[in-house]
Parts: structure tokens; C-alpha cells; sequence
């Protein structure tokens, strides 16, 4: 099955730092979704981006689909940025989807 | 618009028991996808169901399984529980079945002893 890889594993940044998140995959995608989980569990909706680039607020992406990756840029981090960041994509018809081992952020004030 | 709901949002089982799990999906929504989060697998899909059909399924045992109402509420039940089942399990609603955008309700925490 599809191969998803997220780095880093592990993020430790200063408060108003910059950071980009990576997502490569190892097959053709027809979905691609972004999330934020947050210290309770919930999955926060990012980005729902197979493929360009999108904004909102602090936070943008690009998928360059014909490539297999995947960017989440996070500008001016604030500590409410911590948390544990997923890529997810799809494969098949329907809604499965294949996550990532994720990225876990910490924001130091 | 009211998001995704599961109930219960914590649960203790003993192992052996069965156990039952419910997803409300956002109201227009027709597509309930269920997914288990371990420290030790990450998230998994389980399946999805579309118009009260099973459309996929993950590898896991058939003592998982799950079924979908008219209202397009859906459940997942396990049965014969073993501490490995101890998870978060989330459920996913999507406006139809794929590939489109999902959505995830908090979870139900499931502790099995």
C-alpha cells in the first residue's frame, strides 16, 4: 500500500519562528488533507489540498502532486500552535485515508 | 452548522466484552468513516459507510464491525475486547463518498482492562 512520511518527527520552535512541515508519498494521490490534533484528541480540519497551493491566515500549503509531497508552512508560531500535525491521503475511491505518523510541534513562549 | 458527535466520549471494558460506538455526522453528510489512533500504529482506517453500504474496510479482525441508519447516523461495534483494542477511535464525516474533504468528531476514548 501507499507509503506516507512525515518529517521532522519532532519540532521544537521559539514563539514567532517559522516552520515548514514535509509529506511525501510514495503512490498517486486523489486526496490530501492537512490536520491539526489537538491536546484532546479532536482532529482540527487544515487544508483539503490534492494538489496547488492554499492560505489561511498563519498557515498555507502546496501539493505538488506530480512530485508526491506535500508542504504546510506554519509564519509566526504562537504557543496555540503545539500539537501533533497529520498529512493525509487517499488512494481508492471512497474515503479512506492513509495517515502519516505525524509531526509534534512544540511553540516556546 | 453542528459538527461530528460520537458518544460515549470515554470508556472502560473489561476484556472479553463487547462493546458499542456511536457517530452522528455533520447534518447533510452521508459518508461515516471510522479510524483507530494506538501510540503504537498511529491512526488506521476501519471503515466507511455511504448510503447504509459498507464501501471499504481496513485489516482488522472481524470482531470489529459497524453498520449505518437511514439518518446516516452510524455504529461500530467490537466484540470479544483485548487490551489492544485500547484506543481513540474517531469518526469521519464526509458530504459523500469520495474522495472528499472529512471531517472528525472528538472521539471516544475506549480503555480495555
Amino acid at each position: 500500500g501507499i507509503q506516507v512520511e512525515q518529517s521532522p518527527p519532532d519540532l521544537i520552535l521559539q514563539e514567532g519562528a517559522n516552520s515548514t512541515l514535509r509529506c511525501n508519498f510514495s503512490d498517486s494521490v486523489n486526496n490530501l488533507q492537512w490536520f491539526h490534533q489537538n491536546p484532546w484528541g479532536q482532529l482540527i480540519n487544515l487544508f483539503y489540498i490534492p494538489s496547488g497551493t492554499k492560505q489561511n491566515g498563519r498557515l498555507s500549503a502546496t501539493t505538488v502532486a506530480t512530485e508526491r509531497y506535500s508542504l504546510l508552512y506554519i509564519s509566526s508560531s504562537q504557543t496555540t500552535d503545539s500539537g501533533v500535525y497529520f498529512c493525509a491521503v487517499g488512494v481508492e475511491y471512497g474515503n479512506k485515508l492513509v495517515f502519516g505518523a505525524g509531526t509534534i510541534l512544540r511553540v516556546k513562549s | 452548522k453542528a459538527g461530528v458527535t460520537q458518544t460515549p466520549r470515554y470508556l472502560i471494558k473489561t476484556r472479553g466484552q463487547q462493546v458499542t460506538l456511536s457517530c452522528s455526522p455533520i447534518s447533510g453528510h452521508r459518508s461515516v468513516s471510522w479510524y483507530q489512533q494506538t501510540p503504537g500504529q498511529g491512526l488506521q482506517f476501519l471503515f466507511e459507510y455511504f448510503s447504509e453500504t459498507q464501501r471499504n474496510k481496513g485489516n482488522f479482525p472481524g470482531r470489529f464491525s459497524g453498520r449505518q441508519f437511514s439518518n446516516s447516523r452510524s455504529e461500530m461495534n467490537v466484540s470479544t475486547l483485548e487490551l489492544g483494542d485500547s484506543a481513540l477511535y474517531l469518526c469521519a464525516s464526509s458530504l459523500v463518498s469520495g474522495p472528499y474533504e472529512q471531517y472528525f468528531g472528538p472521539g471516544t476514548r475506549l480503555t480495555v482492562t
